[in-house]
């Protein structure tokens, strides 16, 4: 099975501190995604990429930057964090082409910021 | 305005009953569904997907799928305390390559 590791698993920041979350692939999948999980909202499509050096806007993309240095690597950047961005994340990877979009789900990152 | 919406928002289930979710799409763009089950604590994982109109049965589950209305439904049979999570209902349309989900149905299994 597909492997996705999300780094770190919790983090306490600080409000208008910076942070970053880092996503890891080893499945060779070209699509990359961010979402943020939050009750009564399900899931929300922050970022994805196309493969590296590439990323695209998703549903919510206010207040994140991503960033896809390599294949393997994909990351979420709050350079000014809020309270209103406290979620769990989940980065996900998938494969390419027509309705083959299984995506593979890291273990989540869960964020608050105070 | 969620592009996916699932139906109910929770749903007890005794053992050994059957459960049934609801999901349709407001994007007249989506053709492929799938179904994806989070247990509490943990990361989504897909359970099955439907791309053409009918059914399609995967043990105690079954997808209905039907484009015209963009509706798409899960059922599961014999529920076991196993089946208790959230079955998050996912959607994109032909070459799309993000999956927007719903906001999800908790099931729960009483034994």
């Amino acid at each position: 099975e597909a492997a996705v590791t999300q780094s770190p698993r919790n983090k306490v920041a600080v409000t208008g501190g910076k942070v970053t979350l880092s996503c890891n692939q080893t499945n060779n999948h070209n699509n990359m995604y961010w979402y943020r999980q939050d009750t009564g909202h399900g899931l929300r499509l922050i970022h994805y990429s196309y493969g590296a050096g590439s990323t695209e806007k998703g549903d919510i993309p206010d207040g994140y930057k991503a960033s896809r240095p390599s294949q393997e690597n994909f990351s979420l950047i709050l350079e000014l964090a809020t309270p209103s961005q406290t979620s769990v994340y989940f980065c996900a990877s998938g494969d390419v082409g027509w309705g083959q979009n299984t995506l593979y789900f890291g273990a989540g990152t869960r964020l608050s910021v105070l | 305005q969620q592009k996916v919406q699932q139906s109910p928002e929770s749903l007890i289930v005794p053992e050994g009953g059957m459960a049934s979710l609801n999901c349709t799409s407001s994007d007249r763009n989506v053709d492929y569904f799938w179904w994806y089950r989070q247990h509490s604590g943990k990361s989504p994982k897909m359970l099955m997907s439907i791309f053409s109109n009918g059914e399609k049965e995967e043990g105690r589950f079954t997808v209905h799928l039907n484009k015209a209305s963009l509706h798409t439904s899960l059922h599961i049979r014999d529920s076991q305390p196993s089946d208790s999570a959230l079955y998050l209902c996912a959607a994109s349309n032909q070459g799309g390559r993000a999956l927007i989900f719903g906001t999800g149905t908790t099931v729960s299994v009483s034994p």
